[in-house]
């Protein structure tokens, strides 16, 4: 079945740092990729995404690109905040769409 | 506010017990889908309806039911409740069927079983 695979964290910047979380996929087909993001005691908020192969998401400063030929969608981000801090979710829908995601990964930034 | 409604909030219940939550979709929005949250699981995808539907299943427990009424609310109802049921349970609500332009989530109920 579809499946995602998150780096595991937590990743630990200071604050300006750039960031990188990878991520990594298998399905069958073609599906849409997603980042999600978790702050503390909330819901999950859609970041960006991308719906096919080259597409680039972006959003709030993040970027990710919709890689077919490795199957990736890593996420980036030249200069963090502090206000950064939360999880991350990488994620794919199939063609049901419903999500299937990665683990997360929590980013911690520090001052 | 997402404009998905959760309640409640907390719940802290026994074994062997049945609870329900419940959440309201964002106004529009035809598809609702359930997760649980949990530190060892991730998020797991349980069920999705849409308009009153069932559309999709995934790796919901016997154990656990949910439905969509007329209103579009849905409820998720969770009996002989077990400690390892103790999770986050999400709500997320989407006004496609199939393609997803973004699920909106609500905010969640915690559930301890204890």
């Amino acid at each position: 079945g579809d499946s995602v695979t998150q780096m595991e964290g937590p990743v630990t910047l200071s604050e300006e740092a750039c960031l990188t979380i990878n991520c990594t996929y298998t399905a069958t087909g073609y599906p849409s990729l997603f980042w999600y993001v978790q702050y503390p005691g909330e819901g999950l908020q859609l970041l960006l995404k991308a719906t096919k192969a080259d597409d680039k998401g972006s959003n709030k400063g993040f970027e990710a690109t919709y890689r077919k030929e490795t199957t990736s969608f890593h996420l980036e981000k030249g200069s963090v905040q502090v206000s950064d801090s939360a999880v991350y979710f990488c994620a794919l829908s199939d063609r049901y769409s419903t999500l299937t995601f990665g683990k997360g990964t929590m980013l911690l930034v520090s001052p | 506010d997402s404009g998905v409604t959760q309640t409640p909030k907390h719940l802290i219940t026994a074994t062997g017990q049945r609870v329900t939550l419940r959440c309201s979709p964002r106004s529009g929005d035809l598809s609702v889908y359930w997760y649980q949250q949990s530190l060892d699981q991730g998020l797991q995808f349980l069920i999705q309806y849409y308009n009153g539907e069932e559309r999709a299943k995934g790796n919901i427990l016997e154990r656990f039911s949910a439905q969509q009424f007329p209103d579009l609310h849905s409820e998720l109802n969770l009996s002989s409740l077990e400690l390892g049921d103790s999770a986050l349970y999400f709500c997320a609500s989407s006004s496609m069927d199939r393609e997803p332009y973004g699920y909106t989530f609500g905010s969640g109920t915690r559930l301890t079983v204890v």
